[in-house]
Parts: structure tokens; sequence; C-alpha cells
């Protein structure tokens, strides 16, 4: 079962646009929401965090967004740019377990 | 720093063959994870250590797979027999964690498994 349900599963957007994923969750023990970034090769890299005591967290051009009540997060990407293409993925952690979701495939086009 | 570094970064080998894929966390690092990465079923957490002793290795798929941490700066994944099924991407990864995974962890740069 699928801890954390990620989508969209792939994403495309034109250049200054903004990038939108969504991730669900179940279990409220889960109270730390990271976002990794993957570029192709490589291995994923913490992008930015949030814990449930806040709605909202913002760093840059990427913030994170947070419903408790809905047991939803979404990672919004502001002026997406072709720099910003990779597979992100969400994870959610009770502090001794930790799911990551299936990842979504970003492409910012020129 | 280096990173985490991990060998080695491809390996191919046959059905019914041992594979033994390698770890070097970062230095201070008091967590070391193994991630298994899928196209069906993305990344999935396999095993744990803190300490250099497994906390949780409920994510290991079958007996064929086992992991060791002989000491802070070496982890080995081991499959054996492997089968196709196996084929992925095996990441390490490590954190300087306390005693809670709240903390950032870095990820090496994966080992491509490929089982004929």
């Amino acid at each position: 079962q699928q801890q954390v349900k990620q989508s969209p599963q792939s994403l495309i957007v034109q250049k200054g646009g903004i990038s939108i994923i969504n991730c669900a969750y179940e279990n409220t023990a889960f109270d730390y929401f990271p976002w990794y970034q993957q570029f192709p090769g490589k291995g994923p890299a913490l992008l930015i965090a949030i814990r449930p005591d806040v709605s909202e967290k913002k760093e840059g051009r990427f913030t994170i967004s947070f419903n408790k009540s809905a047991k939803q997060f979404s990672l919004h990407i502001m002026d997406s740019q072709p720099g910003d293409s990779a597979t992100y993925f969400c994870a959610a952690s009770t502090g001794n377990q930790f799911y990551f979701g299936t990842g979504t495939s970003l492409t910012v086009i020129p | 720093d280096a990173g985490v570094i991990q060998s080695p970064r491809h390996e191919v080998t046959e059905m019914g063959q041992e594979v033994t894929l390698r770890c070097k966390p970062i230095s201070g690092h008091d967590y070391l994870f193994w991630y298994r990465q899928t196209m069906m079923r993305g990344l999935e957490l396999l095993i744990y250590f803190n300490n250099n002793v497994p906390i949780d290795d409920s994510g290991m798929p079958e007996d064929r797979f086992s992991a060791k941490m002989p000491n802070a700066s070496f982890s080995t994944l081991k499959i054996q027999p492997s089968e196709p099924r196996d084929s992925a991407v095996y990441f390490c990864a490590s954190s300087f964690g306390g005693t809670i995974l709240y903390n950032e962890q870095f990820f090496g740069p994966g080992t491509r498994l490929t089982v004929l």
C-alpha cells in the first residue's frame, strides 16, 4: 500500500509558468514532509521541507502548501525554468518511518 | 567532503549470481539508508542503520537481500541469489539525524544493477 500518493506522474510546463505537484497521505502520525529533486543519473537531493504546524513554506521560487485537515501537501514552482526539469519526490516521515511518493517527472519547455 | 560514495556505479550479472553493493557514508553521519528505485515502484526504503545498528529492515523484499554495516564508514547490500526482477538503481544515503528521521538525507549517485 502506497503510504504517500503523488500526482501527476508527469508534467509539462512552459517556461515562466507555475508547476504544481500534489501529494496525499493517510497516516496522521506523519509530521515531516520533505520534497526531493532528482536529475537524471543523480541521487535525489533535498529541495524544501515542512512541518505540519505551518500551512506554507517558501524558499525562493519553491513553495510547499500544507493542508493538515485534508492530509494533502503540494509543491509549487513559480516562474518555472528549463533547469527545473527533473523528477520530484514528496515524502513523509513519522520520525522512525520514512516513505517516498512515486515521483513526478517535470519538463519545462523553453 | 566527497559526499556519499557508492560502488560499483554499474553492475551487470547473470541470474543466480551473488551481487554486493558498497557504500561509504559522509563522515560523521550516524544514519545510513539503502533504497531501491524502479519505474514501477518508485523509491523504496529497504533498510536503515543508526550508529551501525540495523533499525528497520521491513522494506527488504526477501531473504535473498541482506545488509551489513561493520563500521561507521562502510556498508554493503548483498543479493544472493540475484534475479532479473532485482534489476533497479540502488541508492545509499546518509544523514546526521540525532535520534529521529527529520534531517536531510544525502544520497549517493546510485548503482544501476542489471540481472540478466
